[in-house]
């Protein structure tokens, strides 16, 4: 199974952008790559997923290095609420599973 | 709220206890998931449903049980657990089984002495 590597914690100020790393250089072609955030006494919580291209929504993008061996999660303006652990995932394309690694404790300061 | 409850939020058992983890979907999906949190340690998936038929169990001890008698109920039910068992313990629901996205419940915090 491939396998994601994380920062164990960054911290941000309010109202900044905040770039949360991911390397995965191991991932197959057809892996996706996904994250996922944890607030605290909560499941984790769908953020954003992309293949190979760049990805945008609501709550965030995903830039994806051309060779996808990383990516980054940006969070454009970070806010007290945005504090927890994000999970970058891969998804194994042939069992569906998710590969979970131990995360960024993301901490946002007022 | 994301569509998925789970009960108890918290439950302390002893060793020689039988208990049950119960999740509910409301979100009309057709598979389910137990995933188990332990302090310090990755979400590690622990059985998966499509369809209420168990198509993956990931070497668990038979001290866990799952149940999935409908496409919006999954139950875990533990018996003889060991105090290492403590960790959250997480459902979570998706589409179908090959679908990205897995709606997580809030989790079960379970402590066994």
């Amino acid at each position: 199974d491939a396998k994601t590597t994380q920062p164990n914690s960054m911290e941000s100020n309010e109202e900044e952008p905040v770039h949360l790393p991911c390397n995965h250089s191991t991932i197959s072609g057809t892996d996706y790559i996904h994250w996922y955030r944890q607030l605290p006494s909560q499941g984790p919580e769908y953020v954003i997923h992309g293949l190979t291209s760049n990805v945008n929504n609501r709550m965030a993008s995903l830039a994806i290095a051309e060779d996808r061996k990383s990516s980054t999660l940006i969070l454009h303006r970070a806010t007290l609420r945005d504090a927890a652990v994000y999970y970058c995932i891969l998804r194994d394309s042939g069992t569906y599973k998710y590969i979970f690694g131990t995360g960024t404790r993301l901490k946002v300061l007022a | 709220e994301t569509g998925v409850t789970q009960t108890p939020r918290h439950l302390v058992m002893g060793m020689t206890n039988k208990k049950s983890l119960k999740c509910e979907q409301h979100l009309g999906h057709n598979a389910m998931y137990w995933y188990k949190q332990s302090a310090k340690k990755p979400l590690e998936l622990m059985f998966v449903y499509s369809l209420e038929e168990r198509v993956e169990n990931n070497s668990v001890p038979s001290r866990f049980s799952p149940e999935c008698p409908n496409s919006s109920h999954l139950f875990l039910h533990l018996h003889t657990l060991q105090p290492e068992d403590s960790a959250l313990y997480l459902c979570a629901s998706s589409p179908s089984r090959g679908e990205e996205t897995q709606y997580f419940g809030p989790g079960t915090r379970l402590l066994v002495l």
